[in-house]
């Protein structure tokens, strides 16, 4: 199946601080989501984004798909930014409700 | 509107019992997909269900089943637990249409002893 991996695993930042997160697929895909996980387990949709770029506040994405690659931007994060941010793509022949998940990248910002 | 919701959120079994998750899509919503995750993983797909018919299953043995009712709701049975299906059992809905996204419910905690 396809293999989704991100990078860092692990991200430890003082607030205002800039980030990339970086999601590599293995195949192609028709679409890439990106989730927030809060501490309470609770999955949040962030960005729908099969090519191109979208920003929404202080974050942006940006999925260059004949490269294989997804980047999420945040930028001056915050507290409220910590918790675990995963990637996802469909898997073959699947819907959007059939998606295969990176390990994520644990995000820690500091006060 | 409501969003997805699951019930329990808590709860814990014994090796061998059998355990019912229960979730409600948004409304509107004929999908919905389960997902398993253990800590420190990403989300693994189990099933999803589209009009009361399955249309994806996951890699989990036959001790995992689910089903979706009428109003779309849906149930995932586990039986014979193990202790390594502790874990976050996570739901997601959506209106399959290109271009939508699946939103998920707060999930229900397993913890099996």
């Amino acid at each position: 199946g396809i293999q989704v991996e991100q990078s860092p695993p692990d991200l430890i930042l003082q607030e205002g601080a800039n980030s990339t997160l970086r999601c590599n697929f293995s195949d192609s895909v028709n679409n890439l989501q990106w989730f927030h996980q809060n501490p309470w387990g609770q999955l949040i949709n962030l960005f729908y984004i099969p090519s191109g770029t979208k920003q929404n506040g202080r974050l942006s994405a940006t999925t260059v798909a004949t490269e294989r690659y997804s980047l999420l931007y945040i930028s001056s994060s915050q507290t409220t930014d910590s918790g675990v941010y995963f990637c996802a793509v469909p898997n073959y022949g699947g819907s959007q409700g059939n998606l295969i998940f990176g390990k994520g990248t644990k995000l820690s910002v500091k006060p | 509107d409501a969003g997805v919701t699951q019930s329990p959120t808590h709860l814990i079994k014994t090796r061998g019992q059998h355990v019912t998750l229960r979730c409600s899509p948004i409304s509107g919503h004929k999908s919905v997909s389960w997902y398993q995750q253990v800590l420190g993983q990403g989300p693994q797909f189990i099933f999803q269900y589209y009009e009361k018919e399955e249309r994806g299953r996951g890699n989990f043995p036959d001790r995992f089943s689910a089903r979706q009712f009428p109003n779309y709701s849906s149930e995932l049975n586990v039986n014979a637990l193990l202790l390594g299906d502790s874990a976050l059992y996570l739901c997601a809905s959506g209106a399959v249409r290109s271009g939508n996204t699946i939103y998920f419910g707060e999930g229900s905690w397993l913890t099996v002893v």
